[in-house]
């Protein structure tokens, strides 16, 4: 395994669309983030996933944000009707709950522009 | 409310020399973690310390180590003989086991400068 895994890269969409993208966490971490990272700024937490279950989300996740993780595998988060205002880098990071650090390990991201 | 404050948006450093990173911290939480990622060009945010808020020793990782002032609320890390390739943006972040679910909050990150 050679780490958190994040499809795509790169994504350009137009203003109105709908985007999915997909995060392949370390096989055997039951943690799951999501974060958005704007230009400048430090990642923002979106949602977290503790196996297949969504234990929190952000008031930054408005309603046209979506996050799921079935089986508790990897996990994809959607984006309803895209604005301008979506364009950002979105992280996902995934950890264990055993050991005292349990350090999140990141992806390499995907950055989403909307035009 | 926590909060994460990093005050320098860019440092420069001499290749070979060290340099500090400034990070305080809000929280009235007794336990948390403060942790640094360094984020190159990729994007990739890439693990470097950890100090959980119970340790009295100050935590090392190579080059690079935490200079951790609990009564100060102050967290700076400080890498020492700086490559070229350290230069990226840093950033450091809070982890609040209670009520938090271990989601990280971040700090608006400094960008180092590692000149030849």
């Amino acid at each position: 395994d050679t780490g958190v895994s994040q499809n795509p890269r790169h994504k350009i969409t137009k203003r109105g669309q709908n985007v999915t993208f997909r995060c392949d966490p370390i096989s055997e971490h039951n943690r799951l983030y999501w974060y958005r990272q704007t230009l400048g700024q430090g990642p923002e937490f979106l949602t977290y996933f503790q196996n297949e279950a969504q234990l929190e989300k952000s008031r930054l996740l408005s309603d046209r944000f979506s996050a799921e993780r079935p089986k508790g595998s990897f996990s994809t988060l959607e984006i309803q009707r895209t604005e301008q205002g979506d364009s950002a880098m979105y992280l996902c990071a995934s950890s264990s709950s055993t050991g005292g650090r349990a350090e999140a390990f990141f992806g390499q991201g995907t950055r989403l522009t909307v035009v | 409310a926590q909060k994460i404050t990093q005050t320098q948006p860019g440092m420069f450093v001499q290749e070979k020399e060290a340099v500090t990173l400034d990070c305080t911290y809000d929280t009235s939480d007794q336990s948390y973690g403060l942790f640094w990622y360094k984020q190159p060009s990729s994007g990739e945010m890439i693990f470097l310390i950890y100090q959980g808020s119970y340790d009295e020793q100050n935590a090392t990782e190579g080059r690079y180590s935490l200079n951790f002032q609990k009564a100060r609320k102050s967290a700076n890390l400080v890498i020492s003989a700086s490559q070229l390739g350290d230069s990226a943006m840093y950033f450091c972040a809070m982890r609040r086991p209670s009520g938090g679910y271990n989601k990280l909050i971040f700090g608006a990150g400094t960008r180092l400068a590692v000149h030849p």
